[in-house]
């Protein structure tokens, strides 16, 4: 099973900060993914990421959020102006390069702002 | 069209009983269907998955079955243990497009 890596695994930000969450798959893949997950909710579709564009988003991803390969290897998501309501737990995914159907999530970057 | 719809909300199961989680979906362009186990603050992890082609997937003490006609999916975990408590997901695919995600049910498994 390929491994995701996501890093801080905790951010605690003030209201209207800027946050930055980092992805580390081991192994190379072409599809990248973020979702989020609002406690106890369902996990959500963010956006979608291949071949260094963004192939499909939600409207959830509005212009406050930007996602960047800036490496090569990490795969970043950007909030600009957090607002409280993007309290949630934040899952990197990839798409297994194998079978080009399932999908491994990494184990979530939890942001509260506050 | 896009939604997948996932019940119960919560199950309380005995250890050694069956748990059987359903869901159903709307759009005929899915043509995967993953379930996810997920634990508290952990990410989801793939637990088994079925293609509409199939109409039953078995995988140690988890099943899938798949009914295409009915556009419908359980999932069914045979003698329940503790540790399978956890929330599972149901989910669907379609080519490279993203995967939508069932609302979740918070499984229980008593002692």
């Amino acid at each position: 099973e390929p491994e995701v890596t996501q890093t801080p695994s905790h951010q605690v930000t003030q209201m209207g900060q800027e946050v930055i969450l980092r992805c580390v798959p081991i192994s190379n893949h072409l599809y990248f993914y973020w979702y989020r997950q609002i406690l106890g909710q369902k996990v959500e579709f963010l956006v979608s990421f291949y071949n260094n564009e963004i192939s499909e988003k939600s409207e959830i991803f509005d212009d406050q959020f930007s996602v960047e390969r800036p490496d090569g290897s990490n795969f970043t998501l950007k909030i600009r102006s957090t607002k409280l309501e993007d309290s949630a737990m934040y899952f990197c995914a990839i798409r297994d390069r194998a079978t080009n159907e399932k999908l491994f999530f990494g184990s979530g970057t939890q942001l509260s702002v506050l | 069209q896009q939604q997948v719809k996932q019940s119960p909300q919560s199950l309380i199961v005995q250890k050694g009983g069956i748990s059987i989680i359903n869901c159903a979906y709307e759009n005929t362009a899915f043509d995967y269907f993953p379930w996810y186990q997920q634990f508290p603050g952990k990410g989801p992890a793939l637990l088994i998955a079925i293609r509409p082609d199939v109409s039953e997937k078995k995988e140690g003490r988890f099943t899938i079955s798949f009914n295409k006609s009915a556009k419908q999916f359980s999932l069914h975990i045979m003698d329940s243990q503790p540790g399978d408590s956890a929330t599972y997901f149901c989910a669907a695919l379609t080519g490279f497009q993203k995967l939508v995600f069932g609302t979740g049910t918070r499984l229980l498994v008593s002692p």
